[in-house]
């Protein structure tokens, strides 16, 4: 079965510069939700989408944005990285009014140096 | 906020065992999800509660949703070397038309032959 797919899966940007992560759902889900990891942590909530309108915000920074296109596909723009960025960003989807099982991808290790 | 705390922290068990951990919340939760990670990837989905006092199986794993809303656990029986790895605990708390995941602890389990 098909699986959330996220890009990159390795990242290294330095401090300040601009990082895109992208994400796409399972095929036919409409949710799409993006978290973060630090090590040793739990993943953290950053900020959902459906149906390509915001629907909940977590701690997300202000230097971070995200979106989600007419495909479903969500990208999260993160700019004037700091070190403490470093981290594990997973994309999870689910399919709302039939099941709130989140999914996640992969991750996208994000290094900033 | 909402907090998760998982018990134990990790565990190292032999194999063939069977294993408990539970998570406890200050607050109710609409949904319990048990997800396990490895090293570097994202949770697998495990297992989904949806009712107060609710027991789910999938293969060796047993799940159970608190009659108070407030607490979940999962057993793993007769545990082998693929089930070591992260389990978290994840509880939704719906709001709106999306919903975002609060993730416990963790607990680390490590199995030995």
């Amino acid at each position: 079965a098909a699986g959330v797919i996220q890009s990159p899966r390795h990242l290294i940007k330095e401090k300040r510069e601009t990082a895109t992560l992208k994400c796409y759902p399972i095929p036919r889900h409409d949710t799409v939700y993006w978290y973060q990891q630090g090590p040793g942590q739990d993943p953290q909530f950053l900020i959902s989408f459906y149906e390509k309108m915001q629907s909940d915000k977590g701690s997300i920074p202000d230097r971070f944005s995200a979106q989600q296109f007419s495909d479903y596909h969500s990208e999260l723009n993160m700019s004037s990285l700091e070190l403490g960025d470093s981290a594990l960003y997973f994309c999870a989807s689910s399919l709302q009014g039939n099941s709130y099982e989140q999914y996640f991808g992969p991750g996208t290790r994000l290094t900033v140096t | 906020g909402q907090q998760l705390n998982q018990s134990p922290q990790s565990m190292f068990i032999q194999e063939g065992e069977d294993v408990s951990m539970n998570c406890t919340s200050s607050s109710i939760f609409n949904t319990w999800l048990w997800y396990k990670q490895d090293p570097g990837e994202g949770p697998v989905l495990l297992i989904a509660l949806y009712k107060a006092g609710e027991l789910t199986s999938n293969g060796r794993l047993t799940a159970q949703f608190g009659i108070t809303r407030k607490d979940s656990f999962l057993n793993i029986s007769a545990s082998i070397p693929s089930d070591v790895g992260i389990y978290f605990c994840a509880g939704r708390d719906f709001t709106g038309t999306a919903s975002k995941l609060t993730f416990g602890t963790g607990t680390r389990l490590q199995v030995t032959l």
